[in-house]
């Protein structure tokens, strides 16, 4: 029962450097999101999807970029890692949207550190 | 501008008893809001929800009610029990894509044995 698997769980990267977080589903959901949280907030949106090959930008979503290839995964990327990434990035899908709204399933985490 | 707001980073309560948390929202357009829990190096899981038609909706020993003229959401949560200490998220959006929702900053509860 996996559910969300996000890969991996923790990095540390110099600044300037890149690197790619790999979300995966197995509930067959149409959409899936990435999100980071900084400590002491709530969950940010950075981008998202609503199916196979589609991506649209969240609330924070530059320096980074998405793909989703396969329904069943949706990557996020860092060209250029900035301190200012340094964050816990959770991945999370949900049934297609519509009536009723679906929930959220989140994966566990990737803490990001960038030195 | 925080368009959700939880206004309390902490609560303490005993166990047996009562725990409140609060919400605020600014944005009208909002229409479905959820609660969510957190653990420790865990995802957040979803607890209950509630749509702008309702002003009450139970799971259990949690109740959401929504005011939409205060624009103000709490969680209710009876008897507590210490397996519920953990981060409460609130989170708001539109109707028609709940997964584009905007999180509050979270109330870290504590229930005492």
């Amino acid at each position: 029962n996996a559910g969300v698997t996000q890969t991996p769980k923790f990095r540390v990267l110099k600044t300037g450097q890149s690197m790619t977080l790999l979300c995966a589903q197995d509930m067959n959901h149409e959409y899936m999101y990435w999100y980071r949280q900084d400590p002491g907030m709530g969950l940010r949106l950075i981008h998202y999807s609503v199916g196979e090959g589609t991506t649209a930008k969240g609330e924070v979503p530059d320096g980074y970029n998405v793909s989703r290839l396969k329904k069943q995964n949706f990557l996020l990327g860092l060209e250029s890692a900035a301190p200012s990434q340094t964050s816990v990035y959770f991945c999370a899908s949900s049934p297609t949207s519509g009536t009723p709204p679906g929930e959220l399933f989140f994966g566990e985490g990737s803490r990001l550190t960038v030195l | 501008d925080q368009q959700v707001k939880q206004n309390s980073p902490s609560l303490s309560v005993q166990e047996g008893r009562i725990s409140i948390l609060n919400c605020d929202y600014t944005n009208s357009m909002f229409d479905y809001f959820l609660w969510y829990k957190k653990y420790p190096a865990e995802g957040p899981t979803f607890l209950i929800s509630i749509s702008s038609i309702k002003d009450k909706n139970e799971d259990g020993r949690f109740t959401v009610f929504l005011n939409k003229s205060a624009k103000h959401l709490s969680l209710h949560i009876v008897p507590s029990q210490p397996g519920d200490s953990a981060v409460y998220f609130c989170a708001a959006s539109g109707y028609t894509n709940a997964g584009k929702s905007t999180f509050g900053d979270g109330t870290t509860l504590t229930v005492k044995p």
